[in-house]
């Protein structure tokens, strides 16, 4: 079966630097897009970031774009989050996600959780 | 940036009955929009995507209909187990943007 295992997750200090990662197994990781959801406790679903099969295509949401830096390595079947200059309004469970092809992430892992915090 | 709004907020549902969720995009996203369940302390569950179409394993009581800005889920029979939050996502533009969520609740 599919599966999807965060790491990385911690407490963090605000303006600091934290990178999370996802393992992906049983499935052909090269063939599909990967994102990032992240969601604050007690709050809703905020797309992070998502990258193509092959890296070409990456985009960011406003609130981290210029901070965050997604990356693959399909060689690895991972999947990373680059997170710089945190701050406390990052604080939340980050998820990876697989996109499926013609739409909707139908498989997600169970979260790493990051606290920005002094 | 396509904002999603999800209506109503809350509802609140008794075993059997229907449930109708309505989501909606600030322009159009054709059909590609997504729903997901989600349970507390579990991940999201995807349930339809291509705003009608049913992801495996997702039960035949759950349907969605839409296209262009309104979109909706139902839920013919509410049983035990769909009491939960419950998220549209457009899936048609960067940045890929989810709805506030509606949380189905037991009247």
């Amino acid at each position: 079966e599919v599966q999807l295992v965060e790491s990385g997750g911690g407490l963090v200090q605000p303006g600091r630097s934290l990178r999370v990662s996802c393992a992906a197994s049983e499935f052909t990781f090269n063939d599909y897009a990967m994102h990032w959801v992240r969601q604050a406790p007690g709050k809703g679903l905020e797309w992070v970031s998502g990258i193509s099969w092959n890296s070409g295509n990456i985009g960011y949401a406003d609130s981290v774009k210029g901070r965050f830096t997604i990356s693959r390595d399909n060689a690895k079947n991972s999947l990373y989050l680059q997170m710089n200059s945190l701050r406390a309004e990052d604080t939340a469970f980050y998820y990876c996600a697989r996109g499926r092809i013609g739409g909707g992430f139908d498989y997600w892992g169970q979260g790493t959780l990051v606290t920005v915090s002094s | 940036e396509i904002v999603m709004t999800q209506s109503p907020a809350t509802l609140s549902v008794s075993p059997g009955e229907r449930a109708t969720l309505s989501c909606r995009a600030s322009q159009s996203v054709s059909s590609n929009l997504a729903w997901y369940q989600q349970k507390p302390g579990q991940a999201p569950r995807l349930l339809i995507y291509g705003a009608s179409t049913r992801a495996t394993g997702t039960p035949a009581r759950f349907s969605g209909s839409g296209s262009g800005t309104e979109f909706t889920l139902t839920i013919s029979s509410l049983q035990s187990e769909d009491f939960a939050v419950y998220y549209c996502q457009q899936c048609n533009n960067w940045p890929l943007t989810f709805g506030p969520g509606t949380k189905v609740d037991i009247k």
